[in-house]
């Protein structure tokens, strides 16, 4: 079946640490995304990428890095210089970005704890 | 600025009552989309559905129906007979044509439903 898979589900951070998620879609998507959800709040945009080798930063981009160097790829480090890691993260997809309409595909997510 | 706000952070109802979760955006776009989407314990966020701004028309998908109106901002959701498994988190939406690459989500509304 096609979707996207995030891994871990848990993560547990050190302080000091850089942590990478996982993320890789069989959908054949052109277009990726990662979102932070904090309890409470609507999805936050932290980066995205619409082809591969390149992405742009979202909203919340600071102590995140991300790469794309595959279309089914997309993973996300958490830097140590995110001082407030904890979050569950959102990994999705979509077709194309070109109008807006484009509903996104999403994994099920990874709970990133600090220790 | 585009703005989506979910007033209702948390609504009980019992099975079988009907439940409508309220949803108003801002946009100073004339060409934009709106979404639902529902986010059960397991995480992982599912498209219900697209409006685009020049279709007003309400819709009904079996025990769930969307109110759609343009003249005061709001694009509700309503489930009929509601049961256990409707309980989820579920997050209205917003995407602007002239910044197709962000999907603005409000903050959500978790919905449980007792049995």
């Amino acid at each position: 079946d096609g979707g996207i898979t995030q891994s871990p589900k848990y993560l547990f951070r050190k302080e000091g640490q850089n942590v990478t998620l996982s993320c890789e879609q069989n959908l054949n998507h052109d277009a990726m995304y990662w979102y932070r959800q904090d309890p409470g709040q609507g999805l936050r945009l932290i980066y995205y990428s619409q082809i591969v080798n390149d992405f742009q930063k979202g909203d919340i981009a600071e102590g995140y890095s991300v790469s794309r160097e595959k279309k089914e790829s997309f993973p996300l480090t958490v830097t140590s210089a995110q001082k407030n890691p904890t979050a569950f993260y959102l990994c999705a997809s979509s077709s194309v970005v070109r109008t807006g309409r484009e509903k996104l595909f999403f994994g099920s997510g990874t709970q990133l704890s600090v220790l | 600025a585009q703005k989506v706000t979910q007033a209702q952070t948390e609504i009980s109802v019992v099975e079988k009552e009907d439940v409508t979760l309220d949803c108003v955006y801002e946009t100073r776009d004339t060409t934009y989309y709106l979404f639902w989407y529902k986010q059960p314990p397991s995480g992982e966020l599912v498209f219900l559905i697209r409006r685009n701004s020049f279709d007003e028309q309400n819709e009904i998908s079996g025990r769930y129906s969307w109110n759609f109106q343009k003249s005061t901002s709001s694009f509700n959701f309503t489930i009929t007979a509601s049961q256990v498994v409707d309980s989820a988190v579920y997050f209205c939406a917003l995407s602007e044509a002239t910044s197709y690459d962000k999907v603005i989500f409000g903050p959500g509304t978790s919905l449980s439903v007792i049995p």
